[in-house]
């Protein structure tokens, strides 16, 4: 089965400053690729998601980008801001299936 | 999207009883998914949840200890029965709206067995 490792487990940057969360796969199936954001006690948040024919796509402060020869994708937060202190969780999609594999989440924090 | 809601959204529960928790959405959804979420964890699918049959559930997690049910397209059902401490997490429904692979959702029951 699929299986998605996510790092850094915590990002700590400056207000203002960029914030990268990275997320390799192993099933090379695998077509589609969500960011969830978690605050905390709250469910998680879809924020972008991918597909396999995309390389990058971006929503105003947010991009993802993917390179399926490595098997990688990538989540680049632009311009933090304290609201951005979360959980963030990336996921893989198995091809054919509907059943979504989660990283171990990405505890960022965004400093005043 | 969708707007997902979900009951109780905490409980407090002795060992050795059951809660089952309700999970509703706004409009008619393909798939209904049930994910466990221990402590300071990632989401761990429990099984899909499909409309007039029995729920298809993921390695580890078998029907005794988590019935579901789901009457229509829109209501679900997941219950925790004979509950231990272990079983203490956060428990979130999950909907894919008409084939798009995009899932959302619920704001999950946060369940704590003493």
């Amino acid at each position: 089965g699929e299986n998605v490792e996510q790092h850094p487990s915590t990002l700590s940057v400056q207000e203002g400053d960029s914030a990268v969360i990275k997320c390799t796969y192993s099933d090379s199936a695998s077509n589609y690729f969500p960011w969830y954001k978690q605050e905390l006690g709250k469910g998680p948040q879809l924020i972008i998601d991918i597909r396999s024919n995309v390389g990058e796509k971006k929503d105003q402060r947010i991009a993802v980008t993917l390179n399926k020869t490595a098997k990688h994708f990538s989540l680049h937060i632009t311009e933090t801001q304290p609201e951005d202190s979360a959980v963030y969780f990336c996921a893989g999609l198995t091809g054919g299936g509907n059943k979504l594999t989660f990283g171990t989440g990405t505890q960022l924090k965004v400093e005043l | 999207s969708a707007v997902i809601s979900q009951k109780p959204s905490r409980d407090i529960c002795q060992r050795g009883t059951s809660l089952t928790i309700q999970c509703q959405v706004d409009s008619q959804v393909t798939m209904m998914f049930w994910y466990r979420q221990q402590p300071g964890q990632s989401l761990t699918l429990i099984a899909t949840a499909n409309q007039g049959s029995e729920a298809t559930y993921e390695s580890g997690f078998v029907i005794d200890k988590f019935p579901i049910s789901r009457p229509n397209l829109t209501f679900s059902t997941l219950t925790v029965s004979n509950m231990s401490p272990e079983d203490s997490s956060i428990y979130l429904c999950s909907v894919e709206v008409v084939s798009s692979d995009t899932q959302y959702f619920g704001p999950g029951t946060r369940l704590t067995v003493l």
